[in-house]
């Protein structure tokens, strides 16, 4: 099972501000990996897939990069509204996996 | 419109059995997997298995294998999560996502509380 670690585990930001959230595979995944942002008492909601394309959507201000086992998720100015948990997963192996999560609070 | 909604919440006592659902709608229903995921009070997600209502194939995370068994039902474009015997710790919300590689849709999630 690929393991799926982000870091950090929290990261305070102001908004308007830049944010940049790190996701490691414990093997290469290619580019089979999505981003999710998930608010308090609401389903997660799809960023991004194929490890940089916006779903969606999505505002321009979320863009994802890397392949392999290195992946980064930045949002370029925080708004309000980015204030949540991000989540990694892979797919390209069974099982598919999540990171745990880092949650972007207001500094 | 693509739609996945779930049955409501439910409070169980162990031992128990029980099976939630997530219907479909806005779209092909045997054309795309369903996923199941978990995630415990203040805790992350944690994919558990998924199905593809298409021809039943099913794969579980190891995790979850033997403890918890996906079906679906086409002719009703409803996937269905089921367990024989809760446990306290199976106390969770569960989200159904239509997947197989990302996840672009989500049911609203199902509740389960097991106490006795």
């Amino acid at each position: 099972e690929i393991v799926m670690t982000q870091s950090p585990a929290t990261l305070s930001v102001s908004p308007g501000e830049r944010a940049t959230l790190s996701c490691r595979a414990s093997q290469s995944v290619s580019s089979n990996l999505a981003w999710y942002q998930q608010k308090p008492g609401q389903a997660p909601r799809l960023l991004i897939y194929g490890a940089s394309i916006r779903a969606t959507g999505i505002p321009a201000r979320f863009s994802g990069s890397g392949s392999g086992t290195e992946f980064t998720l930045t949002i370029s100015s925080l708004q309000s509204e980015d204030f949540a948990v991000y989540y990694c997963q892979q797919y390209n192996n069974w099982p598919r996996t999540f990171g745990q999560g880092t949650k972007l609070e207001i500094k | 419109e693509v739609q996945l909604v779930q049955s409501g919440a439910e409070v169980k006592k162990p031992g128990e059995s029980l099976k939630i659902s997530c219907e479909g709608s806005g779209y092909s229903f045997t054309s795309y997997w369903i996923a199941w995921v978990r995630q415990m009070p203040g805790k992350g997600l944690e994919w558990m298995g998924i199905i593809y209502p298409g021809d039943s194939d099913t794969r579980y995370s190891p995790s979850f294998q033997g403890q918890v068994t996906i079906s679906a039902d086409k002719s009703i474009s409803t996937a269905y999560l089921q367990w024989s015997s809760l446990k306290a710790s199976d106390t969770a919300m569960y989200y159904c996502a239509r997947a197989g590689d990302y996840s672009d849709y989500w049911g609203q999630g199902t509740l389960v509380t097991v106490s006795s």
